[in-house]
């Protein structure tokens, strides 16, 4: 049983689409993470967050604690919005990760 | 400034050979952290360090060893490189916020 699911596992959007990538947990959680990796394989931090709402150009991410349940949305989608979306968790001192949505944004 | 260095970027072993992976940042963060990342799957944590002196293990720990001599510095050891640990290895390293990871070491056990 994964701590965090993720979904869709796979989303394509037509450029200027409205995305949203989904992950729910199943711990207990002191703060999620929403990572972005790159078709190379590179790792970047997007968001930390541990209640409501952050918002960062076109990216916006929530997190319901009581629900256990976290989305990001990308507005606006480009192709280079493309990459695999990874939602992760802190519980203790242990990261959970989920597998990842990967999204291709079409010309 | 150059964030999280991971070192090699790419390694091919034999069974039972011994390597480490380095690792250093820059940032003067307290908290590094080792990931494997196998195809399909998702992140695993191998082993974490709060600061210098302590680490401790994570979800996946066996078969491999850290130490955390100075804060900049986490290496990662293999002792007896199995297949099993053919995978992509991420160091990461925070100071409490956002985490910022290395460009990866691509390991394969052959």
């Amino acid at each position: 049983k994964n701590e965090v699911e993720q979904s869709p596992q796979n989303l394509t959007a037509q450029e200027g689409e409205f995305i949203t990538i989904n992950c729910s947990y199943s711990v207990g959680i002191s703060a999620l993470h929403w990572l972005q990796q790159h078709p190379g394989g590179g790792i970047v931090s997007l968001f930390m967050l541990s209640s409501g709402k952050k918002k960062h150009g076109r990216l916006i991410a929530t997190i319901n604690i009581q629900e256990k349940h976290s989305s990001l949305h990308i507005t606006a989608s480009h192709p280079r919005d493309s990459a695999v979306y990874i939602c992760a968790v802190i519980s203790g001192n242990q990261f959970y990760f989920g597998t990842g949505t990967s999204l291709t944004v079409i010309p | 400034n150059a964030g999280v260095t991971q070192t090699p970027k790419f390694r091919i072993l034999k069974i039972g050979q011994s390597m480490t992976l380095q690792c250093t940042q820059d940032m003067n963060h307290n908290y590094m952290y080792w990931y494997r990342q196998d195809p399909g799957m998702g992140l695993k944590l191998i082993y974490y360090s709060v600061g210098a002196g302590i680490t401790d293990k994570g979800e996946v720990p066996n078969g491999y060893n850290v130490s955390r001599s100075t804060t900049e510095d986490f290496p990662l050891r293999l002792e007896l490189a199995a297949p099993s640990q053919t995978s992509v290895y991420f160091c990461a390293s925070t100071s409490g916020r956002p985490q910022h990871f290395g460009d990866g070491t691509r390991l394969s056990i052959l």
